[in-house]
């Protein structure tokens, strides 16, 4: 079956830091990918997603790219905030259209001044 | 706003006391899931709902059940708690088909 698997955590960077969180996947045909934020206390929200190969997905700086070869998407960000500290979790959509979404673990990020 | 609104936020109860989490959205969403959060184990899917009428066992079905009476609402039902259902729990809604989920905000339940 479809399943996700992120970087454990807790990640913890100065500000300003370059942030990769490393996503891989195992699906089969070509399900659209997401990553979604859980900021403390609060539900998940979409952050970016890319719908096929070689899609490149961006908001607020973050970036994650649709990559077939090594069935990655690792989000990125080039200069991190203290804002930015939340969870940050990666997610398979059902293959062939759908809506289950398949969650990995989560990663936890803190970001410090 | 468009929303997803879940009632309680937060619940302790005792083991075997039913209870019902509440969501709403006001999309007009056709889709609708419940999910639970711990640790760990990031979100697993309990049960969705493709409309009204049409409800379906996720990934962790057991101990749970649903309705989808109204397009709007999808209520979450513990008819015996058991303190391996605490957990934090979250509804979400989409369009059919389209791959993104709406969350609400969470409800945090504590079995004793």
């Amino acid at each position: 079956g479809n399943s996700v698997t992120q970087m454990e955590g807790p990640v913890t960077l100065s500000e300003e830091a370059f942030l990769t969180i490393n996503c891989t996947y195992t699906a089969t045909g070509y399900p659209s990918l997401f990553w979604y934020v859980q900021y403390p206390g609060e539900g998940l929200q979409l952050l970016l997603k890319a719908t096929k190969a070689d899609d490149k997905g961006s908001n607020k700086g973050f970036e994650a790219t649709y990559r077939k070869e090594t069935t990655s998407f690792h989000l990125e960000k080039g200069s991190v905030q203290v804002s930015d500290s939340a969870v940050y979790f990666c997610a398979l959509g059902a293959t062939g259209g759908g809506n289950k979404l398949t969650f990995g673990t989560g990663t936890q990020l803190k970001v410090e001044l | 706003e468009a929303q997803v609104t879940q009632n309680p936020r937060y619940l302790i109860t005792v083991t075997g006391k039913k209870l019902t989490v509440t969501c709403s959205q006001n999309m007009n969403h056709e889709y609708m899931s419940w999910y639970r959060q711990d640790p760990g184990l990031g979100l697993r899917q309990i049960y969705y709902s493709m409309n009204v009428e049409v409800t379906d066992k996720g990934d962790v079905p057991e101990g749970y059940k649903v309705s989808r009476k109204e397009k709007r609402n999808f209520p979450l039902i513990l008819e015996s708690p058991s303190p391996n259902q605490t957990s934090l729990y979250f509804c979400a809604s989409s369009r059919r088909g389209a791959g993104e989920l709406f969350f609400g905000e969470g409800s945090r339940l504590t079995v004793l």
